[in-house]
């Protein structure tokens, strides 16, 4: 079966780097995407990695490694406003989007 | 610039009533997608669209149907509500198909009791 792994809930103090990790199983890939949900909205699309490597964009960055079946969100310099879901999705081989559960990311003074 | 427009945004319905989401779009998107989220469990594809005219069905697609008669419509029915429907619906949209970012709407809550 198919399977997106996340950490399920993770705290961090504002104004620090926290790593959210994702890993997974798919059968086949064709892209990851990583979306932001806060409590009651839509999720927002943060960004999308086909290539190993690392892409940066502002405070947030996303690193893939196919090989290892792994990504990761990378958000510095932690805000209040980024308490928020982080949802991981894959594009498997038949260009359909398997979702990971999530990871609630609390943001403390 | 509305984007994606759900409706509606919340109900509370009896078991066995017929319901319909309502989705419109205005970016002419040609492919369109509806899922279900709830708690503890990542979003899961009810229905989709490709393109206005053809629909396919998602992970769970038993207890919902779907229509395309445009682009920009993508209304979501059951046939006959149960508690396990109860749910957040969201309909979203993409420009380019399977690759493309999805643009959401702002989900809608259904209860059924």
């Amino acid at each position: 079966g198919q399977n997106i792994d996340q950490p399920t809930e993770m705290t961090a103090t504002e104004g620090a780097i926290v790593q959210i990790n994702c890993t997974y199983q798919t059968s086949g890939f064709n892209g990851l995407f990583w979306y932001q949900q806060h409590a009651g909205e839509a999720p927002t699309f943060l960004s999308y990695n086909v290539l190993d490597g690392l892409e940066e964009k502002g405070r947030f960055s996303s690193f893939l490694s196919r090989s290892k079946g792994y990504s990761y969100l990378l958000l510095k310099e932690l805000q209040m406003k980024d308490s928020a879901s982080y949802l991981c999705a894959v594009i498997d081989s038949n260009y359909q989007l398997i979702w990971g559960a999530g990871t609630k990311l609390i943001i403390k003074p | 610039i509305a984007g994606i427009t759900q409706a509606p945004t919340s109900q509370i319905l009896a078991a066995g009533r017929r319901m319909t989401l309502r989705c419109t779009q205005d970016m002419r998107h040609n492919a369109m997608y509806w899922y279900r989220q709830d708690l503890g469990l990542g979003l899961r594809l009810i229905h989709y669209s490709n393109t206005a005219g053809t629909t396919g069905k998602g992970e769970v697609p038993d207890g919902y149907s779907v229509s395309r008669a445009n682009t920009d419509d993508f209304p979501l029915t059951l046939a006959s509500a149960v508690p396990s429907q109860t749910s957040v619906y969201f309909c979203a949209s993409s420009g380019t198909g399977g690759t493309g970012e999805l643009f959401f709407g702002e989900g809608s809550r259904l209860t059924v009791l």
